[in-house]
């Protein structure tokens, strides 16, 4: 019954692998999202989706890809792993582009 | 752009004792306010909103008053527990098209027994 649920939950892999992050929500919303957290816990939103379609794309770099299938999932693929794009991952949805977002659980990367 | 500003911490206090945070914001227009908090090892959680001035969030015996002439959303709670250990993150989102949600550097609390 969870809400907004990410996989996989820890992710270890060695520099210049490719890797994906899963998230699907089951709230019905339009909206979702995917946010970087360092390690002083500063959160930073890199994309979101209204719909299926990308709305905001902070800078992030094309190695980053994230794909909506349809309303409910929103994967991030990320290319060529560097040892910064060490972070937690997280996905959150919202019912509208305006209303407060539901997060995941988080997917801790390690890029070795 | 939209910021968010939180006091500086981490914060440590005993059982009981009495907590503020401060949180000052830059926006355009009229945000929503947001307190999220992050306990050991989950994802964040929303505590509490604002949606227009001079509104009181609260939950869980927490409290943030939207104030528009000074920019603020403090969040107070008159006696914390231990259980209430936790990272403590400010947001807005902004009016508009494309608003997202944006957030303070967050603050972690440790309340001692």
């Amino acid at each position: 019954d969870t809400a907004v649920s990410q996989t996989p939950k820890y992710l270890v892999t060695q520099m210049g692998n490719d890797k994906s992050i899963k998230c699907e929500q089951n709230l019905g919303h339009d909206t979702m999202y995917w946010y970087k957290q360092d390690s002083k816990k500063f959160l930073k939103i890199m994309f979101s989706y209204n719909n299926k379609e990308l709305i905001i794309n902070e800078t992030v770099p094309n190695r980053f890809s994230p794909k909506s299938p349809d309303k409910a999932h929103l994967n991030l693929h990320i290319n060529s792993l560097e040892l910064g794009d060490s972070a937690v991952y997280f996905c959150a949805s919202s019912r509208q582009i305006h209303t407060e977002a539901f997060f995941g659980q988080g997917t801790r990367l390690t890029v070795v | 752009g939209d910021s968010v500003t939180q006091m500086e911490g981490p914060v440590t206090l005993s059982e009981e004792a009495f907590l503020t945070i401060n949180c000052t914001y830059t926006a355009t227009g009229y945000p929503s306010l947001f307190w999220y908090v992050q306990y050991p090892g989950e994802g964040l959680q929303l505590l509490l909103k604002a949606t227009k001035a001079d509104d009181k969030g609260s939950n869980k015996g927490f409290e943030a008053t939207y104030r528009k002439e000074t920019t603020s959303f403090h969040l107070e709670k008159g006696s914390v527990q231990v259980s209430d250990s936790a990272v403590y993150f400010c947001a807005l989102r902004s009016t508009g098209a494309n608003s997202k949600l944006t957030f303070g550097k967050g603050i972690t609390l440790s309340v001692r027994p």
